[in-house]
């Protein structure tokens, strides 16, 4: 078991340009959810899937922040017109299904914006 | 709005103490209550998990949770320099959307 798998560990980006994040969540796991991690607001939620289907996107930014979750071996979080506030360590986890299980999380990527 | 804090911010104790780590909520309805440890450059990972009011002992770690008074905390006995950590408390209602703290930086010195 690889746990979460999460690509490019680390991206540079210049202001304006768009950033996409892969993650592979765990086999067998249903539940997929992205986190942001600053040292100023420390870990936090962005949006969620469940059996693919997204479930709730309440702490994604709306204008420029996009979530996918094709199909059950990974999802995808898009930035778009990147700007250095988005700088942060991005968390994908995944957990076995729904209904207070832990949650894995994923090594992150660290996203850099010049 | 869920509004989920931790104290202190940072904490510095030697290698044997014990250690104490709070967590208030602000959320009555809240359900599912998670103490996770992340150590420097890595992921966070579970430690303990709490469903119901009382107290949860697994090795050198102990969860109490007191719902009424919306708090929750991880007490760690014997502390050792591997328990070096940030130290982030978690809360749902749903268990699903999971709410976390700022964390508590713990430093176990030799």
């Amino acid at each position: 078991n690889a746990g979460v798998i999460q690509t490019p560990r680390h991206k540079v980006t210049g202001k304006g340009q768009e950033a996409t994040l892969w993650c592979e969540p765990i086999s067998g796991h249903s539940a997929v959810f992205w986190y942001r991690q600053t040292i100023v607001q420390g870990l936090e939620f962005l949006t969620y899937f469940r059996n693919q289907a997204p479930i709730d996107d309440s702490g994604m930014p709306k204008e420029r922040f996009s979530a996918q979750m094709p199909n059950q071996s990974h999802s995808t979080l898009k930035i778009q017109s990147t700007q250095p506030q988005d700088s942060a360590v991005y968390l994908c986890a995944s957990s076995l299904r729904q209904g207070a299980r832990e949650q894995y999380f994923g090594p992150g990527t660290r996203l850099t914006v010049l | 709005q869920q509004n989920v804090q931790q104290s202190p911010e940072s904490l510095i104790v030697p290698e044997g103490a014990r250690t104490s780590l709070n967590c208030t909520f602000s959320d009555s309805a809240s359900q599912y209550f998670w103490w996770y440890r992340q150590h420097s450059g890595k992921a966070p990972k579970a430690l303990m998990s709490i469903f119901s009011n009382g107290e949860k002992e697994e090795g050198r770690f102990t969860i109490h949770l007191n719902k009424a008074s919306l708090h929750f905390s991880l007490h760690i006995r014997d502390s050792q320099p591997s328990d070096s950590a940030l130290y982030l408390c978690a809360v749902s209602t749903n268990a699903y959307k999971v709410i976390f703290g700022k964390g508590t930086h713990l430093h176990v010195l030799p």
